[in-house]
């Protein structure tokens, strides 16, 4: 079965800090993709970052990075340079070659404090 | 260019009653999801239209639930004598295409449904 999860329901960080927030997976399927998304109190998803399962490199965008360990079924979200403004829900999630929609994890929510 | 919409933004109804909800994806956009996240959850996967193909249903909780797309566009959510377990936000999202894992889905605000 497919599967996403988030172990740390909440994860505190204060401003200027790396935070990594974890995510496993579980699929049986080769081909797959990994995202990220953070959802703000405002309620919209806003993506952030992607990780292809045949990528050789970890993903990277601005202050977002993927450490994509694929032996351990890893692929978790790091932050570097905490800002407020990070505070916010973040899901992974998983799609596979041969599915459709999204498997999303149960989120974690991030609090970063002054 | 515009994102994806959708309205209403809040909705109270009363159990029982009919509701609809609708999305207007990213034009071009061929792909089309509807999702429901229930208060502090993740995000749970309704149906799934992918242009003129049959829509991928297995996600329906219920057969209360249905939802259609006119002109490979708009889509329109139906839940059927609501119930107050229906009580969440339904989210909307599009993408491009389907087949390949890297497929970018941008979701609309979303609909919070409050079954009283």
């Amino acid at each position: 079965a497919q599967k996403i999860t988030q172990t740390q329901p909440g994860m505190f960080v204060q401003e200027k800090e790396a935070v990594t927030l974890d995510c496993t997976y579980d699929t049986s399927d080769p081909s797959y993709g990994l995202f990220w998304y953070k959802q703000p109190s405002s309620g919209e998803m806003i993506f952030l970052i992607y990780q292809g399962s045949y990528d050789q490199q970890n993903a990277t965008e601005g202050r977002y990075s993927l450490n994509f360990q694929k032996a351990r079924k890893s692929a978790n979200l790091v932050i570097s340079a905490s800002q407020l403004g990070d505070s916010a829900m973040y899901f992974c999630a998983m799609r596979t070659q041969a599915g459709t929609a999204l498997i999303f994890g149960k989120g974690t929510t991030l609090s970063v404090s002054s | 260019g515009a994102g994806v919409s959708q309205s209403p933004s809040n909705k109270v109804t009363e159990k029982g009653k009919d509701v609809e909800l609708r999305c207007d994806p990213i034009s071009g956009h061929t792909a089309l999801y509807w999702y429901r996240q229930s208060l502090g959850q993740g995000l749970e996967f309704l149906i799934y239209f992918q242009g003129n193909s049959a829509p991928d249903k297995s996600g329906l909780p219920s057969d209360r639930f249905s939802a259609e797309r006119t002109g490979g566009s708009v889509s329109t959510l139906t839940i059927q004598r609501t119930q107050q377990e229906d009580s969440a936000v339904y989210l909307c999202a599009s993408s491009l295409q389907w087949g390949v894992s890297y497929n970018e889905q941008f979701f609309g605000p979303g609909t919070r449904l409050t079954v009283l």
